[in-house]
């Protein structure tokens, strides 16, 4: 089945202690992006990779490192979690001229 | 300053009825455009996407762009109860930016029996 994944579906940490939400898809799409959602605020852009070794900012990138080594993966690493980053996390992939599909989102509460 | 703009809503629609949803964006660079879906604690489920002027029709659902105004609307015909959901309007430009989305807030429709 073509699809997004992402682990975990849920996570409590606390403040500073370095966190890493995994992302892979199977469907050999050359991007990749991560996205919050947060109520009223919409999905907001993270980071995005074009491919392999290629990554951009997208609208909200402090706090969050991204790293895409394979192709089919792209992680997202917090550092240094604070609770501002308490948030709905989503993965993504597509092809070049297609629409996301989406993971199934990462709930992440950072106390 | 929020580049897609999308009515909050809700938007109540009798069931059978036509839903019109609206987005405007502020990036004129702006050239692919999409719709999502969204239940309530699910992920955005892609639904349309347009990229020239004018509509394109898929099933019970119509999208609508105007890029000289800068506008892109979504039309859902007979709406059904199963319809109730968020809708987020996505952009994008092309070449070196494809892959930069900037995603709209969202507009929640409710379709009442």
């Amino acid at each position: 089945e073509a699809q997004v994944t992402q682990n975990p579906r849920y996570l409590i940490t606390v403040t500073g202690k370095k966190l890493t939400v995994t992302c892979s898809q199977n469907m050999n799409h050359e991007y990749m992006s991560w996205y919050r959602q947060d109520p009223g605020l919409g999905l907001r852009q993270i980071y995005y990779s074009m491919n392999v070794e290629v990554t951009d900012k997208g609208d909200v990138p402090e706090g969050y490192k991204v790293s895409r080594k394979e192709k089919r993966n792209f992680p997202l690493i917090l550092e240094s979690p604070s609770p501002n980053q308490t948030s709905l996390y989503f993965c993504a992939s597509s092809y070049t001229g297609v629409g996301y599909t989406f993971g199934s989102g990462t709930r992440l509460t950072v106390v | 300053q929020k580049e897609v703009e999308q009515n909050s809503g809700p938007l109540s629609v009798p069931e059978g009825a036509i839903a019109s949803l609206n987005c405007t964006y502020s990036d004129r660079g702006s050239q692919s455009f999409f719709w999502y879906r969204q239940y309530s604690g699910k992920s955005p489920e892609l639904i349309m996407s347009i990229y020239s002027n004018g509509d394109k029709e898929d099933g019970r659902f119509t999208a609508q762009l105007n890029k000289a105004s800068q506008y892109v609307s979504l039309l859902i015909r007979d709406s059904q109860p199963s319809d109730s959901a968020t809708y987020l309007c996505a952009v994008t430009a092309d070449g070196d930016s494809w892959g930069k989305f900037q995603f709209g807030a969202g507009t929640q429709v409710v379709v009442t029996p």
